[in-house]
């Protein structure tokens, strides 16, 4: 059963501590993203990676950072720099072919919320 | 001249009612929309997408119509039913290729009430 798999479902945080969302795909897509969804904004992009170890600021890439040592796995790691890390975070896969329809798979979603 | 922008913020529709979101861009470079639909507490799906060569695509009870000219594109949902009450999203990249970022639009809370 092939999909994007994201934990925890939902993760509470203390000012000051950094928190780890996990995102795994079994798609064998090249690229994965980040997104953070906040209501009325939208998704907005955090980072993305097009192969492995290696990958790009998005938008609002300030107080995040990720890896991507397997192709399976794309990390984000929430910062005590983040100011207002409250948010649900999206994670998605995509194919790396040329001409190809360059659809974005979701996972289910992080609810962060800070205490 | 990345941004999408996206109209109404909410909308809600009766029953069997036709429902119409739209999307407005300024990159023309932009080759791929995509419109992509979200339920409550789960990630986004792909609808429906098109690209700039056609001006409509239909699929089921979706249509999407372009007018590139304009650099405008519109989500039409017929025959809406209860089932349909999800947040829509459109978006564009330039697809059209190797893996590439979508710029989304702001989301379009649709309630359809029966």
């Amino acid at each position: 059963d092939g999909g994007i798999t994201q934990s925890p479902k939902y993760l509470f945080r203390k000012e000051g501590q950094n928190v780890t969302l996990s995102c795994e795909q079994n798609l064998n897509h090249d690229a994965m993203y980040w997104y953070r969804q906040d209501p009325g904004q939208g998704l907005r992009l955090i980072y993305y990676s097009q192969i492995v170890n290696d990958f790009q600021k998005g938008d609002i890439a300030e107080g995040y950072s990720v890896s991507r040592e397997k192709k399976e796995s794309f990390p984000l790691t929430v910062t005590s720099a983040q100011k207002n890390p409250t948010a649900f975070y999206l994670c998605a896969s995509s194919t790396q072919r040329a001409r190809s329809n360059n659809e974005q798979f979701f996972g289910p979603g992080t609810r962060l919320t800070v205490l | 001249q990345q941004q999408v922008k996206q109209s109404p913020q909410s909308l809600i529709v009766q029953k069997g009612g036709i429902s119409i979101i739209n999307c407005a861009y300024e990159n023309t470079a932009f080759d791929y929309f995509p419109w992509y639909q979200q339920f409550p507490g789960k990630g986004p799906a792909l609808l429906i997408a098109i690209r700039p060569d056609v001006s409509e695509k239909k699929e089921g009870r979706f249509t999407i119509s372009f007018n590139k000219s304009a650099k405008q594109f519109s989500l039409h949902i017929m025959d809406s039913q209860p089932g349909d009450s999800a947040t829509y999203f459109c978006a564009a990249s330039m697809g059209y290729s190797s893996a590439s970022k979508i710029i989304f639009g702001s989301g379009t809370r649709l309630s359809i009430r029966p």
